[in-house]
């Protein structure tokens, strides 16, 4: 059974700051890897889909890495902005038509 | 193009009371799915449906039914609310399987009393 981690499960940073949110898996036979964005109140956001071929995927400010044979991607935010202020959720896409198994979240507080 | 929609948004239950939530896309995708989502357990799959007619069970199924009547529709009921069942529930939907594409609703909060 897929299992998802991530760590911390909270963060606070001032405005500015790069920052590293973790997400490790269990099962290296992912078909893909995806971050969510949710804000407080609301339903999930897509920010970033990793085929499981693919090692790294970029939006923006965003910038997310898979190295499946360790089992961990990574969401790297650049500069960050009190407007990032959300949780942030991985997922691994198993092969087939297996649903999407997610972790638990990190919430982050950038603060200006 | 409204995406996903789930009705309703906030509803309170007594405990054996039934009811049903509803999750509607209009986006033509094949594969639907109900979610529970509970301070410190994150996302849960509670069904899921791979196309019309179609549905199974996923990793906290029990006290929970669903239906897929309709391509666009996809129903969860609860037969006999039980404070347990107090959650955010959260629909969303996929054009295919694999994890692609994923489109979540707003979220209903049920509260059980």
């Amino acid at each position: 059974k897929q299992e998802v981690t991530q760590i911390p499960a909270a963060l606070s940073v001032p405005e500015g700051e790069n920052l590293v949110l973790n997400c490790s898996f269990t099962d290296s036979a992912i078909y893909n890897l995806q971050w969510f964005r949710q804000d407080p109140g609301k339903g999930l956001t897509s920010l970033l889909l990793i085929q499981s071929s693919q090692r790294e995927q970029t939006s923006g400010r965003l910038n997310a890495s898979l190295d499946k044979s360790s089992g961990r991607s990574t969401l790297y935010i650049a500069a960050s902005q009190p407007g990032d202020s959300a949780t942030y959720l991985c997922a691994a896409g198993p092969p087939g038509n297996t649903p999407l198994v997610f972790g638990k979240g990190t919430r982050l507080s950038v603060i200006a | 193009n409204a995406g996903v929609t789930q009705t309703p948004k906030f509803r309170v239950l007594k405990t054996g009371q039934s009811m049903t939530l509803l999750c509607a896309q209009d986006m033509n995708h094949e594969y639907m799915y109900w979610y529970r989502q509970d301070p410190g357990m994150g996302l849960r799959l509670i069904h899921y449906s791979v196309g019309e007619g179609t549905t199974a069970k996923g990793e906290v199924p029990d006290g929970y039914n669903v239906s897929r009547l309709k391509k666009q529709n996809f129903l969860l009921g609860l037969e006999s609310a039980a404070p347990s069942q107090t959650s955010v529930y959260f629909c969303a939907s996929s054009l295919r399987g694999g994890g692609h594409g994923y489109t979540f609703g707003s979220g209903t909060r049920l509260t059980v009393v």
